[in-house]
């Protein structure tokens, strides 16, 4: 089993749209949870990071944490085609010393 | 602010030659380094992580090695390429290995 699961994709959005992108994970005790941003061709680049259960919101992006039903999402508003990349899932495992990435989902906003 | 380089950007090497990548970090002392590889359409993986000067871990057997000859230098290395070692290498620091990692411009290499 996966330690985080990704839909692969791709999500269509159009302009202007919430675009919402889910992650799961197996191991309960994980503590810090991550979001990042890959344009094609470049490295990722981290866009939020989430602690504890509810949300947190950094301008148009909403991070959601739930962790008795293991899922971290990624809610952007107000979806520009400046978004469309690919966004990639993180945790810290319970008891490891490094994160564990999704394989990521590819995000196009339509214009 | 702290900022992070790797170089070079680009290479192809053929199967069999060495390599050195290599990783360095401004604007913070001390800081927990990482190697990682992302493969054409698959996840990163993790190949390599510090604590500090001459502390490697392993995460996956390979014939790559890794040193940090210095505080916030980082080398990937490998004494002869295979097909399957072509990919995506990125660097990345944090302040911990708890905290969030902050990554480098990545080398995309193609070994032939």
């Amino acid at each position: 089993q996966k330690e985080v699961e990704q839909n692969s994709g791709p999500l269509s959005v159009p302009e202007g749209a919430i675009a919402s992108l889910n992650c799961t994970y197996s191991d309960r005790g994980s503590q810090s949870f991550f979001w990042y941003r890959q344009y094609s061709g470049k490295s990722p680049e981290l866009i939020m990071s989430i602690y504890s259960n509810g949300d947190k919101e950094d301008g148009r992006f909403t991070a959601q944490l739930n962790k008795a039903s293991q899922y971290v999402s990624l809610l952007i508003r107000d979806s520009q085609p400046s978004d469309s990349a690919t966004y990639l899932c993180a945790l810290l495992l319970t008891g490891a010393n490094n994160l564990f990435f999704g394989t990521g989902t590819r995000l196009t906003v339509i214009p | 602010s702290q900022t992070i380089h790797q170089w070079p950007a680009t290479l192809v090497q053929p199967v069999g030659s060495p390599l050195s990548l290599e990783c360095t970090v401004e604007g913070t002392s001390n800081p927990n380094l990482y190697w990682y590889r992302q493969a054409a359409g698959r996840g990163l993986q993790l190949l390599f992580y510090s604590v500090g000067i001459g502390q490697i871990s392993s995460e996956v057997p390979q014939n790559l090695s890794a040193s940090r000859p210095q505080d916030r230098q980082f080398i990937l290395s490998s004494k002869k390429l295979l097909l399957s070692d072509s990919g995506f290498y990125l660097c990345a620091w944090s302040v911990t290995l708890y905290n969030e990692q902050f990554f480098g411009p990545g080398t995309r290499l193609t070994v032939l």
